[in-house]
């Protein structure tokens, strides 16, 4: 199956610091979504990425869709505690040409921001 | 801002019991879809539904899972005789069906004593 490989698996850095984080696949996705998930929590929808190239911001964070369709980045600038938790890629796989299929989940970078 | 709920937050079980985990989908998403997340490991995908059907599941969605969507509102996921191993977060993420952003709930912490 589509596996999605995600570094680094977690950072340790001081507040006010910048960050980047990426993912690769082996399969090209047609579109990339980065999660944050904080403990105890569901995922939630940071940025989503649809056209390869594509360099979308939210905030302090910008996310870019790899040319090859094959990678992704997330960038987090200026981090503030409040930054900590543990961040997923993720890629929609449409089987068979089916729309909206499952998502497949990188294995999460752990972010800690030390104040 | 819609979001998607979940009860109960913690269920506690003992082995071979049934359990019902319960989703309130965001108003107008058409797609609804289960994730399990054992502690400390990645999102894992168990089941897709759409149209009041199964549109695509995984290996561990066996016999003993089931979906339904009894009254257009809740979406469940029944776990007929539970096992140790089934210990882990539960979430449901719903869809719009215009992109393919999906909204987690806050998730089912569920224990298999």
């Amino acid at each position: 199956g589509q596996q999605l490989n995600q570094s680094p698996q977690s950072m340790f850095i001081q507040e006010g610091e910048d960050v980047s984080m990426n993912c690769t696949s082996s399969s090209i996705f047609n579109t990339w979504l980065w999660y944050k998930q904080d403990p105890g929590e569901g995922p939630v929808l940071l940025i989503a990425l649809y056209k390869a190239g594509e360099l979308t911001s939210n905030g302090r964070l910008t996310a870019q869709f790899g040319i090859t369709r094959k990678d992704s980045f997330l960038n987090i600038s200026a981090s503030i505690p409040s930054d900590v938790g543990i961040y997923f890629c993720a890629g929609p796989f449409n089987a068979g040409g089916t729309s909206y299929g499952k998502l497949t989940f990188g294995q999460g970078t752990i972010l800690t921001v030390h104040p | 801002e819609p979001e998607v709920t979940q009860t109960p937050s913690h269920q506690v079980t003992q082995m071979g019991q049934e359990v019902i985990l319960r989703c309130v989908p965001i108003s107008n998403h058409l797609y609804f879809y289960w994730y399990r997340q054992i502690l400390g490991q990645k999102v894992e995908f168990l089941v897709s539904f759409y149209n009041n059907e199964i549109s695509e599941k995984s290996e561990i969605f066996d016999d003993q899972f089931s979906v339904e969507r009894p009254d257009g509102s809740n979406f469940t996921l029944k776990i007929r005789s539970t096992k140790l191993e089934d210990s882990a977060m539960y979430f449901c993420a719903t869809l719009a069906g215009v992109t393919d952003e999906q909204f987690f709930g806050p998730g089912t912490r569920l224990t298999v004593l």
